[in-house]
């Protein structure tokens, strides 16, 4: 597709489920992002691939948050046990360069909004 | 990072230009302005960015000062498709994250 697409678009959990979240970035796309964002924020960093390579995981808020990339391209964010406060937007993004070198903008898709009961 | 302050809100004319103020009087030599939007139900959509020089692309124009202690995105005809939420942010060079704030929640009025 032209530009990244995330699924499912809308995921209603009971509190201690898994949910699995997934980003197709746009191909050829090297860097990819997660993000989280609650209700009247901004989106808050998660974690960064550079292909399949997980370079920072240091937004991630718990050892219940987990991402991937596997082959480099798309990526599963994944919760496990989801509790009330994992309700948010998940944003992925992707970007064509390597992001250390701070001159790709990032693509953001529309974000799967997750609502744990 | 450096922290960036932006109004609240903002109310802008339709058709006229609008001007987002930004400051960050605490960047370094280093970081980068970017600017980001976001319209409702939408991930953010990267605008424009710069570093000491005034930058203008097709959506807008950037006006850094020659201090760089604060910024302004120049929108030079404002339509109602631009009301959004728009984010400064200093972004480090080498640095893979963007730090968002709450932003400033710009609306277009007829």
């Amino acid at each position: 597709g032209a530009g990244v697409s995330q699924s499912p678009r809308y995921k209603v959990a009971k509190r201690g489920q898994d949910v699995a979240l997934r980003c197709d970035p746009i191909s050829g796309h090297v860097s990819l992002f997660w993000y989280q964002q609650a209700l009247g924020q901004g989106p808050e960093f998660l974690t960064y691939f550079q292909n399949e390579a997980q370079l920072d995981k240091s937004g991630l808020p718990s050892d219940r948050f987990f991402a991937e990339r596997p082959e480099g391209s798309v990526s599963t964010l994944k919760i496990q046990r989801t509790q009330q406060e994992d309700s948010a937007v998940y944003l992925c993004a992707s970007s064509l360069v390597v992001a250390g070198g701070n001159t790709g903008e990032l693509f953001f898709g529309e974000g799967s909004r997750l609502t744990v009961l | 990072d450096a922290k960036t302050t932006q109004p609240t809100s903002m109310d802008c004319a339709e058709g006229r230009a609008a001007n987002l103020p930004c400051n960050h009087s605490t960047i370094s030599g280093n970081e980068y302005v970017y600017w980001y939007r976001q319209i409702h139900s939408q991930g953010p959509q990267y605008i424009i960015h710069g570093l000491k020089n005034n930058e203008t692309n097709e959506m807008a124009s950037l006006i850094i000062t020659e201090d760089r202690k604060s910024s302004t995105l120049i929108l030079p005809h404002a339509t109602l498709r631009d009301t959004a939420v728009y984010y400064c942010i200093a972004r480090p060079y080498g640095n893979n994250r963007l730090a968002f704030g709450k932003g400033n929640q710009v609306v277009v009025i007829p």
